[in-house]
């Protein structure tokens, strides 16, 4: 069954750092993987997407994540932190399995520190 | 014009009572889905159904129980509301029923029950 584990529900950065969110997936199947971000009192906004063309994904606003099978990891990045991206981030799965089922992680409280 | 609107934004009410959550969605999409957010963030889908017909329905209560009426809409229904069921949910849609779909939600319904 496909299922994702962010670790860490909670990360804090200061304006300007690197920001790392971790998730790791698991999957039967070669899986597609998401991440979507959600500000406070709105519904989620996709950042980007894997879809297999490329391990390396671009997403909006500067964010981009790595999928390495071997790992089994798919890690949200950001060079240089905003006070605007202060939000909760979900790590997400589908593998076609259960009705095409997209399956979310915990998520990641994303803090930045002015 | 909001792409994927949810009706109410808030809804407080008493344990016992039943109440309805509306969803509309004017993106042209084929796919709809409820899912349930609890107090700690986390992420459960509910239901998903493709051209109105019920593809997902996980392990729900059946006091809730989905209506769609035509493809652009997907309603939600729950009877007998517990303490349990307070929640944020979310309707969310995407083009097709397949691996891989973005999601788009709406902004959410934030239920409590007393």
């Amino acid at each position: 069954a496909q299922s994702v584990t962010q670790l860490g529900s909670h990360v804090s950065v200061s304006e300007g750092a690197l920001v790392l969110l971790r998730c790791n997936y698991s999957s039967s199947v070669p899986p597609y993987l998401f991440w979507y971000v959600q500000y406070p009192n709105q519904g989620l906004q996709l950042l980007l997407k894997y879809t297999s063309a490329a391990t390396l994904v671009k997403g909006i606003n500067g964010f981009e994540a790595e999928f390495k099978k071997s790992e089994t990891s798919f890690h949200l990045t950001k060079p240089s932190a905003h006070m605007s991206d202060a939000a909760e981030y979900f790590c997400a799965v589908s593998d076609g399995s259960g009705g095409f089922k997209t399956i979310f992680g915990a998520g990641t409280r994303l803090f930045v520190k002015a | 014009d909001t792409a994927v609107s949810q009706t109410p934004k808030y809804l407080v009410t008493q344990m016992g009572n039943d109440k309805s959550i509306k969803c509309e969605q004017n993106l042209g999409h084929d796919t709809m889905y409820w899912y349930k957010q609890d107090s700690k963030k986390f992420l459960k889908i509910m239901f998903s159904y493709n051209n109105k017909e019920l593809i997902i329905n996980e392990t729900v209560p059946n006091r809730f129980s989905p209506k769609s009426p035509d493809k652009a809409h997907l309603n939600l229904h729950i009877n007998s509301l517990e303490l349990g069921d307070s929640a944020v949910y979310f309707c969310a849609s995407s083009q097709l029923l397949g691996q891989g779909e973005k999601l788009f939600f709406g902004s959410g319904t934030q239920l409590s029950v007393l």
